[in-house]
C-alpha cells in the first residue's frame, strides 16, 4: 500500500534559522512527488514536482530534493511569511492520478 | 488567469440530508479531482473526472459520487449526510490529469453537519 509519512509534525524556527522538512514515501512505482503549501482556511498551493531520483527544484527560500524513498524541503533563512503548513503528496502506479497524501508540516517562523 | 473556484464556501447541513458541491476549474483544465480534508485524516482522494467521465475513485462509500460537465465544471453529491461528512472538500484540476501533472487546488468548501 502507498504511505507518506511526515516530519516533524510541527516544527518552530526564529526568522533566518534555516532547516529542512521530510517526507518519506514507500510507493509502487513513483510517478511523481509533489510540495503544496497550505495557509489557514485555504487550499493547497502547489510549489514542486520532483519526478526522480537526484532531482531538485528551487523556489525563492524553498528547495525540494528527492531520493529513491523520501524528499526534503530545504527553507533558508525563512521569514513569517513561510509560515504554513506543508504538505508532500506522491502520485503511484497504483493510484494512477489520485495524490496520495502526508499529514503535513506546520511551519511557524517568528521574528 | 483565474484559479479554481469553489461554491459555496461554507454549508451546514443536517444529518440525513443530502448536499451539492460546485467546482469551476482554471480555463483549459479538463481534469477535474475532489478530496476530503479532515484534521484526522489529513487530505484523501475522493474521485476524478475527465472529459465527463469518472477516471479514478477512492476509497469512499457510494454516498459520495460526482459528475462533470461537457465545460468540464464539476459537482460532488452527498447523500444521507452523517456527522463524520463534516470536513472541508476540496477541488483541484489539472491540465489533463496525465500521472506527474500537478494538481491545482481551490480553496474548498467546509461543509458541517449537526
Amino acid at each position: 500500500e502507498d504511505q507518506v509519512t511526515q516530519s516533524p509534525e510541527a516544527l518552530r524556527l526564529q526568522e533566518g534559522e534555516s532547516s529542512s522538512l521530510n517526507c518519506s514515501y514507500t510507493v509502487s512505482g513513483l510517478r511523481g512527488l509533489f510540495w503544496y503549501r497550505q495557509d489557514p482556511g485555504k487550499g493547497p498551493e502547489f510549489l514542486f514536482t520532483l519526478y526522480s531520483a537526484g532531482e531538485e527544484k528551487e523556489k525563492e527560500r524553498l528547495k525540494a530534493t528527492l531520493t529513491k524513498k523520501e524528499s526534503f524541503l530545504h527553507i533558508t533563512a525563512p521569514k513569517p511569511e513561510d509560515s504554513a503548513t506543508y504538505l508532500c503528496a506522491v502520485q503511484s502506479n497504483q493510484a494512477g492520478t489520485a495524490l496520495i497524501f502526508g499529514k503535513g508540516t506546520t511551519l511557524s517562523v517568528s521574528s | 488567469k483565474a484559479g479554481v473556484t469553489q461554491t459555496p464556501r461554507y454549508l451546514i447541513k443536517t444529518r440525513g440530508q443530502q448536499v451539492t458541491l460546485s467546482c469551476s476549474p482554471i480555463s483549459g483544465h479538463r481534469s477535474v479531482s475532489w478530496y476530503q480534508q479532515t484534521p484526522g485524516q489529513g487530505l484523501q482522494f475522493l474521485f476524478e473526472y475527465f472529459s465527463e467521465t469518472q477516471r479514478n475513485k477512492g476509497n469512499f462509500p457510494g454516498r459520495f459520487s460526482g459528475r462533470q460537465f461537457s465545460n468540464s465544471r464539476s459537482e460532488m453529491n452527498v447523500s444521507t449526510l452523517e456527522l463524520g461528512d463534516s470536513a472541508l472538500y476540496l477541488c483541484a484540476s489539472s491540465l489533463d490529469g496525465v500521472e506527474g501533472s500537478p494538481l491545482h487546488f481551490g480553496n474548498g468548501t467546509r461543509l458541517t453537519v449537526t
